[in-house]
C-alpha cells in the first residue's frame, strides 16, 4: 500500500515564525502536492512538484515556498507565518501519467493524514 | 477554470436507507473524476475513480456514475451504515500541460450522517 506521511499531526506556531511541513511518500511517485483545507473553501492547491527540484505554483502560492531535494520528500515552507495561514495542510502524491495522451491505469492521488497548523 | 460543486453541504439519513450524493463540474474536458472520503481531522481516502471514458464504477455498496456531457457525477451508497458517516468529496482531474501535470479541483464536500 502507498504510504504518505506528514511530519506532524498538530502544530502551533507564533506569527512571524518560519514553519516547515514535511511530507514523505514511499511509492516512488513523481508527483507530489500540497493543499490547504478550510471550511467552506474546500481543498486548494498551494504548490506541486513533478520531479526532483521541480515545482509549480498552484492556486494560492502566496506566502509559501516548497522544496523537493529528494524524490520521496516534499517540504512546504511558511517563510513568516501569519494567522491567516491557520489551516489543515494535506500532502498528496501520485504516479506520473506520462502525458495526457498516454492514459494508463487508475492514477489516484494518495493523501497523508494532514497537519493541523495553528498560528497565534 | 474548473469549478466543482457539491450540494447539499450536509445530509442526514436513517441507517439502512439508500442515498445519492451529487457532484457537478463546469469544465467537461476532465481526465477522470474521483470520490474521496474524509473522516474528521483526517486525510482523504480514495473511494472510486471514474475515467472520462467510463460511465460508472462500483466497489461494494458504492457506485459512482459520470455524465461528462451534463457535468455531473453521483455517488450512490446502498444500505447505509453508521460507519459511512463522514465527509465525501468529489474531485475533477484536468491536465494543465503536455507533460502530464495534473490538477485536481475539489468540491467542498457533503457531510453525511447516518442515524442509527
Amino acid at each position: 500500500d502507498v504510504k504518505v506521511t506528514q511530519s506532524s499531526r498538530y502544530l502551533v506556531k507564533r506569527t512571524g515564525e518560519k514553519v516547515f511541513l514535511e511530507c514523505v511518500q514511499d511509492m516512488d511517485h513523481e508527483n507530489m502536492f500540497w493543499y490547504r483545507q478550510d471550511p467552506g473553501l474546500g481543498l486548494r492547491l498551494i504548490y506541486f512538484s513533478y520531479d526532483v527540484k521541480m515545482k509549480e505554483k498552484g492556486d494560492i502560492p502566496e506566502g509559501y515556498s516548497v522544496s523537493r531535494e529528494k524524490k520521496e520528500r516534499f517540504s512546504l515552507i511558511l517563510e513568516s507565518a501569519s494567522t491567516n495561514q491557520t489551516s489543515m495542510y494535506l500532502c498528496a502524491s501520485s504516479l506520473w501519467t506520462g502525458g495526457g495522451a498516454m492514459i494508463g491505469a487508475s492514477d489516484t492521488q494518495y493523501f497523508g493524514p494532514g497537519t493541523r497548523l495553528t498560528v497565534l | 477554470k474548473q469549478e466543482v460543486t457539491q450540494i447539499p453541504a450536509a445530509l442526514s439519513v436513517p441507517e439502512g436507507e439508500n442515498l445519492v450524493l451529487n457532484c457537478s463540474f463546469t469544465d467537461s474536458a476532465i481526465y477522470n473524476l474521483q470520490w474521496f472520503r474524509q473522516d474528521p481531522g483526517k486525510g482523504l481516502t480514495s473511494l472510486l475513480l471514474i475515467q472520462s471514458s467510463q460511465r460508472e464504477q462500483t466497489s461494494g455498496r458504492l457506485n459512482a456514475s459520470l455524465d461528462k456531457s451534463s457535468g455531473r457525477s453521483t455517488l450512490y451508497i446502498a444500505a447505509s451504515q453508521p460507519g459511512d458517516s463522514a465527509t465525501y468529496l468529489c474531485a475533477a482531474k484536468n491536465f494543465i500541460s503536455n507533460f502530464g501535470n495534473e490538477k485536481l479541483t475539489f468540491g467542498t464536500g457533503t457531510r453525511l450522517t447516518i442515524i442509527p
